[in-house]
């Protein structure tokens, strides 16, 4: 099983600032690296796929990069609404798997 | 726009088999290219991917389930369920029923259903 490891699990943000999430995979796993927002009480919600791809209707502000075993989300310019916390998922083999998560809370 | 709508009880007695239901709308599980999912969250904890099933009955399931799982699909009623046998509290979570694109990414997710544990 592929195990994600995100860093770091906590970050307090002021909004405007630019916020940076990491996600290491326990081997190399390709683009196949999704990510996810997911407010309290409320399901997750799929940012980005296959590593940098926007879904449909994702703010300009939130983008992906990396490949292999390294990944980053960035969320540039933070707004109040984007307090939540932050998954990765790996989908490039079965069983499928998360990362442990990162929550971003507002100054 | 799909959506996903978990149903079942709210609470189940150790021993038990837990049983959920997930109804899509706005698409059709029979028409392919897509993997119908379930994913749990322990309160407070982070996402626990369960398993899939596609629309011809094919499975897969995480290892760490397999023994107690069953997911099964009804196309004719747009349906796919959950079944976990021999609960115990560490089954209490929270199960979400989703839709996985066909390439991985899950791009629709229901409401989730809060599965309770006891006696």
């Amino acid at each position: 099983e592929i195990v994600l490891t995100q860093s770091p699990d906590f970050q307090s943000v002021t909004p405007k600032e630019k916020v940076t999430i990491t996600c290491r995979a326990s081997q190399s796993i390709g683009s196949s690296l999704h990510w996810y927002q997911q407010k309290p009480d409320q399901s997750p919600k799929l940012l980005i796929k296959y590593a940098s791809q926007s879904f449909s209707g994702v703010p300009s502000r939130f983008s992906g990069s990396g490949s292999g075993t390294d990944f980053t989300l960035t969320i540039n310019s933070l707004e109040a609404e984007d307090a939540a916390t932050y998954y990765c998922h790996q989908s490039s083999s079965l069983p499928r798997t998360f990362g442990q998560g990162t929550k971003v809370e507002i100054k | 726009q799909v959506q996903l709508q978990e149903s079942g009880p709210g609470l189940v007695k150790p021993s038990q088999t837990l049983s959920l239901t997930c109804t899509v709308s706005g698409g059709s599980i029979s028409s392919g290219g897509y993997y119908w999912s379930w994913i749990r969250q322990h309160p407070g904890k982070g996402l626990e991917w369960i398993g899939y099933i596609y629309y011809s009955g094919s499975t897969y399931y995480n290892p760490s389930l397999k023994s107690r799982v069953t997911i099964s699909v009804d196309t004719s009623k747009n349906q796919f369920s959950l079944k976990l046998s021999s609960v115990t509290a560490a089954d209490t979570a929270v199960y979400y029923c989703a839709r996985d694109s066909g390439f991985g990414d899950i791009d629709y997710w229901g409401q989730g259903t809060l599965v309770t544990v006891s006696s």
